[in-house]
């Protein structure tokens, strides 16, 4: 089955600083690959996805990267903001549509003032 | 329609009850699912719905889990003989098929076993 490797597990930055986390995959047939931001205590909400026929896409701070060559993505935040702490999850999916969500372990971001 | 709905929002059992949760999808969402998340992990897939029918069960839905989607509307999820290992956030989710959005996720319930 699919398995789904994120780095770090802990990330601080600096108010304005940009913020990079890393996901691998191990199926290659994994065609989805959408980012959640969960905060203590909430659900998770998607901020950003991406299919494998799309290399990167943008959504105003919030950029994603995709080499399926190399099986991994990346979620990138410029500018940070304190309220962008939170725990990211990176998932993969395999098959026609979305169907199950394979997640990462998570990334605690915390943006220091 | 304010989103996936989940009740109850917490439930504290004693070992060797049965639970059962409920979700109710957006309305149009013609897909659901259900996870489990454990405290510093990431949503571990349990189960799928399309409509009524149950398309795909994970290896971690156990003989003591079942799922049911009768109507193709709302879900539940029943865990019997509970175990102190069920103990997690139990999170639900719905999308629509070859819909552009994905996933909206439920606030989740929140299971203790005792």
């Amino acid at each position: 089955g699919e398995n789904v490797e994120q780095h770090p597990s802990t990330l601080s930055v600096q108010e304005g600083d940009s913020a990079v986390i890393k996901c691998t995959y191990s199926d290659s047939a994994s065609n989805y690959f959408p980012w959640y931001k969960q905060e203590l205590g909430k659900r998770p909400q998607l901020i950003i996805d991406i299919r494998s026929n799309v290399g990167e896409k943008k959504d105003q701070r919030i950029a994603v990267t995709l080499n399926k060559t190399a099986k991994h993505f990346s979620l990138h935040i410029t500018e940070t903001q304190p309220e962008d702490s939170a725990v990211y999850f990176c998932a993969a999916s395999t098959g026609t549509g979305r169907r199950a969500l394979t997640f990462g372990s998570g990334t605690r971001l915390q943006v220091q003032p | 329609d304010t989103g996936v709905s989940q009740n109850p929002r917490h439930k504290i059992t004693k070992r060797g009850q049965n639970v059962t949760f409920r979700c109710d999808p957006i309305s149009e969402h013609n897909r659901l699912y259900w996870y489990r998340q454990t405290l510093g992990q990431g949503p571990e897939f349990l189960t799928y719905f399309q409509n009524e029918a149950q398309l795909e069960k994970s290896r971690l839905l156990s003989d003591r889990f079942s799922a049911e989607r009768p109507k193709g509307s709302f879900s539940t999820l029943e865990i019997q003989r509970t175990e102190q290992g069920d103990s997690a956030m139990y999170l639900c989710a719905s999308d629509i098929e070859a819909g552009v959005q994905g996933y909206t996720f439920g606030s989740g319930t929140r299971l203790t076993v005792v």
